[in-house]
Formats: structure tokens, C-alpha cells, sequence
């Protein structure tokens, strides 16, 4: 069974950082893409980065480029998001999200159950 | 990185078909077939119900069906149940690489 577990959520000042991680299990997790997509409080799913298999390409929204860096360790079988000089803006529920495939435009056939990210003084 | 555009809400009767429509652009939703809708109950995760414009995962009733003409994507679900009634979104790959649509409030009368 597929399963995708977030962790590190919280809260955290304005101009903070946070590392918000995502555990794989149930399947190959070398083999596929991973992204995370997120969404603010009573809003709408937004994506947010995209990590490539072996991890060596790396996509971003423009409103995370340069603060966000998505990695992952295939060891660990685990996604991350190291998420810095966060704003009001960036509040939300965090969903790690597994591709279909390898490809980068396989769709997103499993999800986390999300961990909130407050951003607040 | 603009968001597709869907309807805010649609409504339907048990029994009657809907369609939810979601408008791209030559970079996404008319350049790729990579057009895929997620349902969402409140408080839980999205779950996908078409990828690949049309495709249907194993397990989503035959009801739900996907096309694409040009930059617009639609999700038609016919015979209408009450479990019908949800958040969904569209989503395009866009090169960039992806792009959700603001979704669509779905509510059975």
C-alpha cells in the first residue's frame, strides 16, 4: 500500500525557515517524480516544486523560487522541502504528492495527508 | 504561471449530468495532454479521477469522463449522486511544470 507521510509543519515567525518532510513507503521511491502542492486556508490547490527521480531536476513556482529547495534522499525514501524567508503568503496545508511515473508530466496519483505551515508573529 | 480557469460552482439534481470546464492556454492545457481533475472532500487529500485528458483510473466510477478541445478541458459526470458532491480540480502540465485550476464547487440539489 502507498503511503506518503508530511511531518515538520508548524509555526513559524515571518522571515523564518522550516523543513517540511515527506515519508515514502509502498513503492520503488527511486523510480518516480515527486512534487508538493499546497493550499491555503479555505483557497485552492497551488503546486509548488517538483523533484525528478533521481533528484538532479529541480521546478519551482514563482513565488517559492529562491526561498524553497525541494530534495530527496532515495536511501531514506523520503521528500523534502526546505522551505526559508517565509511570509504571511506561504500559510498553508502542504500535500507531498507521488507521479505516476518517471516522466515529469505523469499526473499525481497519491497523496499525503498534508502538515500546515503557519507563518505568523 | 496563471491559473486555469473554472467556474466557480456548478450544480446538478441526482440523475442529471454536469460538466466543469477548464480554460488554458497554448502552453498548457492546448499544447499537452497531461490534463488531469482531482476531486477533494473537505478535509482530506485530492484524489485523481481522470488523467491524460480522459483516462480513468481503476476504481473511479464510469461515470466521470474527461475531454479537451483547443485550450479547454472538461469533466462531465453523469448520473449524479450525492458522494458526487465536492471540490474538483483541473490541472495542466505546463512545462514550467504544472498549473491548478482554482476549482470548482460541485453540489448535488
Amino acid at each position: 500500500e502507498v503511503q506518503l507521510l508530511e511531518s515538520g509543519g508548524g509555526l513559524v515567525p515571518p522571515g523564518g525557515s522550516l523543513r517540511l518532510s515527506c515519508a515514502a513507503s509502498g513503492f520503488s521511491f527511486s523510480s518516480f517524480a515527486m512534487t508538493w502542492v499546497r493550499q491555503a486556508p479555505g483557497k485552492g490547490l497551488e503546486w509548488v516544486s517538483t523533484l525528478n527521480y533521481i533528484g538532479g531536476d529541480t521546478y519551482y513556482a514563482d513565488s517559492v523560487r529562491g526561498r524553497f529547495t525541494i530534495s530527496r534522499d532515495n536511501s531514506r525514501n523520503t521528500l523534502y522541502l526546505q522551505m526559508s524567508s517565509l511570509r504571511a503568503e506561504d500559510t498553508a496545508l502542504y500535500y507531498c504528492a507521488k507521479h505516476d511515473g518517471a516522466n515529469l508530466g505523469s499526473h499525481f496519483d497519491y497523496w499525503g495527508q498534508g502538515t500546515l505551515v503557519t507563518v505568523s508573529s | 504561471q496563471s491559473a486555469l480557469t473554472q467556474p466557480r460552482s456548478v450544480s446538478g439534481s441526482p440523475g442529471q449530468s454536469v460538466t466543469i470546464s477548464c480554460t488554458g492556454t497554448s502552453s498548457d492545457v492546448g499544447r499537452y495532454n497531461y490534463v488531469s481533475w482531482y476531486q477533494q472532500y473537505p478535509g482530506k487529500a485530492p484524489k485523481v479521477m481522470i488523467h491524460d485528458v480522459s483516462k480513468r483510473p481503476s476504481g473511479v466510477p464510469d461515470r466521470f469522463s474527461g475531454s479537451k478541445s483547443g485550450n479547454t478541458a472538461s469533466l462531465t459526470i453523469s448520473g449524479l449522486q450525492a458522494e458526487d458532491e465536492a471540490d474538483y480540480y483541473c490541472c495542466s502540465y505546463a512545462g514550467s511544470p504544472w498549473v491548478f485550476g482554482g476549482g470548482t464547487k460541485l453540489t448535488v440539489l
